[in-house]
């Protein structure tokens, strides 16, 4: 079965402080996708980032970063002085190959950065 | 990539009638998904919406409660019937053009059961 745990429920943090998001995923394939997903009070869901199971690299983008690392099934995200407007609930969640598309999704960590 | 029209955008209905949301892309995909995401939870899948055949179903969601329809592979339909209180949530139409993208949702719609 596949499982994609956060543990984190609400995180609160100050204005510029860095904030990581932990994500821990399941899955007996060896195939597979890890997605982040952002969904600000509006509630559409924003694509963050999409890895592979093939590719350890880890990304960064502007003041986002992920850490991917399979001997621990994590997949986290770190945010580099972090924003008011990152207020929001963020969700990882796992495309297994050979499941037809389907996410599975993470419980979400709600982030709460005060200015 | 893949833009998604979703309606309603939100409403309030009557327990007991049922509620039909429309997903419209703007491109041709391959699978189209349905999503529930009760308050303060998460996203669950209810079913993948299968063009020309039935839906299929995942763990404790049924047809009955949840019929889909999906005539072409540009559009989809979820119904909700026989709405209860427990039914408010959004729900969500997410589309994936390949296995190798991220899904791209619809904006949501709002279900409140009063």
């Amino acid at each position: 079965a596949q499982k994609v745990t956060q543990a984190q429920t609400e995180i609160s943090v100050v204005e510029k402080e860095d904030v990581t998001l932990d994500c821990v995923y399941e899955t007996r394939d060896t195939t597979y996708y890890l997605f982040w997903y952002k969904q600000p009070p509006s509630g559409e869901l924003v694509f963050l980032i999409r890895r592979n199971s093939f590719d350890e690299q880890n990304e960064i983008s502007g003041r986002y970063s992920w850490n991917f690392q399979k001997s621990t099934s994590s997949f986290n995200f770190t945010i580099t002085a972090s924003q008011v407007v990152d207020s929001a609930v963020y969700f990882c969640a796992l495309r297994v190959y050979n499941q037809g598309g389907k996410l599975i999704f993470g419980q979400g960590t709600e982030l709460s950065v005060k200015p | 990539s893949a833009v998604i029209s979703q309606k309603p955008s939100r409403d309030i209905c009557q327990r007991g009638t049922s509620l039909t949301i429309q997903c419209q892309v703007d491109s041709q995909v391959t699978m189209m998904f349905w999503y529930r995401q009760q308050p303060g939870q998460s996203l669950t899948l209810i079913a993948t919406a299968n063009q020309g055949s039935e839906a299929t179903y995942e763990s404790g969601f049924v047809i009955d409660k949840f019929p889909i329809s999906r005539p072409n592979l540009t559009f989809s339909t979820l119904t909700v019937s026989n709405m209860s209180p427990e039914d408010s949530s959004i729900y969500l139409c997410s589309v994936e053009t390949d296995m190798n993208t991220e899904a791209f949702f619809g904006q949501g719609t709002r279900l409140t059961v009063v």
